[in-house]
């Protein structure tokens, strides 16, 4: 157990639809991290925030924001939904300075499919 | 987009042999190459984090390399044992993102 965790642990919705995907940071760690895991592809880096600040931004559509709230804590939003939006999400967190040498622990990752 | 390169893609061995694997990345823009490792329905876990050419780390029976010139790291793991089997995903980090490779997948056989 990384103690990052994310909620929901699965996702069943429909085309068209908008979801908010939940990640709580371990304790005492300022990033987070998105990341996307799809079947046809890698895992793709989506978006970083630093304290409550955007730090670094990957390949995230603009159908899909992200923020980090003062008690650290991250939401992931993504709108309309489409089927290529199914994939495994995950977040990460880590403690140092937001840069690229922090160690990053993953949550378990919550799986959107979208129908 | 930052082409990072795994192989083998998968790989096979037996129990006690030693095994590495390969990640290659353009030398340009690179911060910091980090190794994780990947079992089935789990999440990815850090191994290591490196910086600087040469850099050599390891935890346990598992080690990594670094040549920032040429672009590449190894990943070594002695004696493997049947809990190594795992898919062993690098990351780029150009100083404003990742990019993964797809990763090597393990089976040690007992």
């Amino acid at each position: 157990d990384s103690g990052v965790t994310q909620t929901p642990k699965h996702l069943i919705t429909a085309t068209g639809q908008r979801v908010t995907l939940r990640c709580s940071p371990r304790s005492g760690d300022l990033s987070v991290y998105w990341y996307q895991q799809s079947l046809d592809q890698g895992l793709q880096f989506l978006i970083q925030y630093y304290n409550g600040e955007e730090r670094a931004k990957g390949n995230i559509l603009e159908r899909f924001s992200a923020q980090q709230f003062p008690d650290l804590h991250s939401e992931l939003n993504l709108s309309s939904l489409e089927l290529g939006d199914s994939a495994l999400y995950f977040c990460a967190s880590a403690r140092g300075t937001g840069g690229s040498v922090d160690t990053q622990y993953f949550g378990p990752g919550t799986r959107l499919t979208v129908l | 987009i930052l082409n990072v390169e795994q192989s083998p893609q998968s790989l096979h061995v037996q129990e006690g042999d030693s095994t590495n694997f390969t990640c290659s990345f353009p030398s340009s823009n690179f911060y910091a190459l980090h190794w994780y490792r990947w079992e089935t329905a789990k999440s990815p876990e850090a191994l290591f984090v490196m910086t600087l050419n040469g850099d050599e780390k390891k935890k346990g029976q598992i080690s990594a390399t670094l040549n920032t010139k040429e672009g590449y790291s190894y990943l070594y793991i002695k004696g493997s044992q049947p809990e190594d089997s795992a898919t062993y995903l690098c990351a780029c980090h150009t100083g404003n993102q990742f990019y993964f490779g797809t990763g090597t997948s393990l089976t040690v056989i007992p």
